[in-house]
């Protein structure tokens, strides 16, 4: 079993429509957890970073961990066209420099 | 700008040839990382480096050399490139390695070894 598990998609939406995107972990020593924005043929951008269990917002984007459940999640409001992109989530323990990533979901939003 | 640069983007090689992909950044962050990207399996993590001559092995590192003599730069050595490192390869830096949650990604290296 992966470590990171991130089911690919693709996921297509209405823009405008509330987005969730999932990841589950096996880890439960995982403390840091990241997700990341990849455009087609570019490098992954650092969307959202939190630590330990919670929520953390940023504009639209809202990032949200649950360490019970092994749970983490990418709630994008309002979303447009330009937010479709693969998405990966990724995660660390305290003593590692080494991230696991999800295989990233395929986001498309449609006008 | 902040940048993480990565040379050449696009190679073409075949079994065996040594060859080696740059990384620089302008940002003087300390921690410095090689990923390669395939599909199905994701990011995995081939070196990393927290600072100058401070390197260590990721999750997947054979095959693959790495050296930190500056700080700016991180290049990614295949003495003896085979097929199965034919992929996409990620430079990153970040500020603070735990968590990278400063980290910038390069634009990536698309390489196809024949």
């Amino acid at each position: 079993q992966k470590e990171v598990e991130q089911d690919p998609g693709p996921l297509s939406v209405p823009e405008g429509a509330i987005v969730s995107l999932n990841c589950t972990y096996s880890n439960s020593a995982f403390q840091y957890f990241m997700w990341y924005r990849q455009y087609s043929r570019k490098g992954p951008e650092l969307l959202m970073y939190t630590y330990s269990s919670g929520n953390k917002e940023d504009g639209r984007f809202t990032a949200q961990v649950d360490k019970s459940s092994k749970y983490i999640s990418l709630f994008i409001r309002d979303s447009q066209p330009s937010d479709s992109a693969t998405y990966l989530c990724a995660t660390s323990s305290g003593g590692s420099y080494i991230p696991t990533f999800g295989r990233g979901t395929s986001l498309i939003v449609h006008p | 700008e902040a940048q993480v640069t990565q040379n050449p983007r696009y190679l073409i090689t075949v079994t065996g040839k040594k060859l080696t992909v740059t990384c620089s950044q302008n940002m003087n962050h300390e921690y410095m990382s090689w990923y390669r990207q395939d599909p199905g399996l994701g990011l995995r993590q081939i070196y990393y480096s927290m600072n100058v001559e401070v390197t260590d092995k990721g999750d997947v590192p054979e095959g693959y050399k790495v050296s930190r003599k500056e700080k700016r730069n991180f290049p990614l050595i295949l003495e003896s490139p085979s097929p199965n490192q034919t992929s996409l390869y990620f430079c990153a830096s970040s500020l603070m390695g735990r968590g990278q949650e400063t980290q910038y990604f390069g634009p990536g290296t698309r390489l196809l070894v024949l």
